[in-house]
C-alpha cells in the first residue's frame, strides 16, 4: 500500500496560473487522476491517466507527472473553479486503489 | 445520457450490516467500454474512501482495509450491482457513492450519493 499527500489549502487570485501537487511512491509507477468536488455534489473527474481530460471538461485543467509528484493545474481558474480536489492512483501493488487527503482550492 | 442511483436504508444499528444498491439507467451494463462499478464513501467533512471495484466479469478490487467486511456483486439483469459492508461502527457513517467507469482505477461516472448513518 501507499499514500498520496496533498497540500490542505491552495489559493489563487482570478486568471492566475495554480498548480496543486500530488505526492507519493506509487506515482513513480503509476499515473494520477484528479477529482473535483464542490459543496453538496458528488466528485467530478478532471483529469485521468495522468494528462487526460474527460469530455467536457475545459482545456485549462491539465495534469502532469514527474517522478513522485503529480500535479493539476489550472490555467486562468474562473470563480467556478473553487473546491476541493483530490488525487489517486493505484497503490504499489498495483491493485488498490489510494486517495489524496484534498486540496481546497480557493479563487480569490 | 448515463445515470447512476444509489438506493439503500439512510440508517444502519451498529454490528449489523448495510446494503446498498445501484441502478444504472441510459446504458447497458454489458458494455464493455463502460464495465467497471464500484464505491467510494465520504465520511462528513473527511476525504475520498475507496471501498470497492467489480469488472462486468465478475473479477474484484477491495480496499485491503476493509476487505473482510465488504462484498460486492452484480445483476446485468437489473442493470444493478450492490455493496454490503458488515459489522458496521459509527466509522461508516458515510456518503456512499456509486461509480461506473470504463476502468477500474479511474471513475468518470458518479451517483449523487446516499447517507448512511451507523447509530443505534
Amino acid at each position: 500500500s501507499s499514500e498520496l499527500t496533498q497540500d490542505p489549502a491552495v489559493s489563487v487570485a482570478l486568471g492566475q496560473t495554480v498548480r496543486i501537487t500530488c505526492q507519493g511512491d506509487s506515482l513513480r509507477p503509476y499515473s494520477a487522476s484528479w477529482y473535483q468536488q464542490k459543496p453538496g455534489q458528488a466528485p467530478l473527474l478532471v483529469i485521468y491517466d495522468g494528462n487526460n481530460r474527460p469530455s467536457g471538461i475545459p482545456d485549462r485543467f491539465s495534469g502532469s507527472d514527474s517522478g513522485n509528484t503529480a500535479s493539476l493545474t489550472i490555467s486562468g481558474p474562473q470563480a467556478e473553479d473553487e473546491a476541493d480536489y483530490y488525487c489517486s492512483s493505484r497503490d504499489t501493488s498495483g491493485s488498490h486503489l489510494v486517495f489524496g487527503g484534498g486540496t481546497k482550492l480557493t479563487v480569490l | 445520457h448515463l445515470q447512476l442511483q444509489e438506493s439503500g436504508p439512510g440508517l444502519v444499528k451498529p454490528s449489523e450490516t448495510l446494503s446498498l444498491t445501484c441502478t444504472v439507467s441510459g446504458d447497458s451494463i454489458t458494455d464493455s467500454r463502460r464495465s467497471y462499478y464500484g464505491w467510494i464513501r465520504q465520511a462528513p467533512g473527511k476525504g475520498l474512501d475507496w471501498i470497492a471495484n467489480i469488472h462486468y466479469s465478475g473479477r474484484t478490487y477491495f480496499n485491503p482495509s476493509l476487505k473482510s467486511r465488504v462484498a460486492i456483486s452484480i445483476d446485468t439483469s437489473k442493470k444493478q450491482f450492490s455493496v454490503r459492508l458488515s459489522s458496521v461502527t459509527a466509522e461508516d457513517t458515510a456518503i456512499y457513492y456509486c461509480l461506473y467507469s470504463s476502468a477500474w482505477y479511474y471513475f468518470d461516472y458518479w451517483g449523487q450519493g446516499t447517507l448512511a448513518t451507523v447509530s443505534s
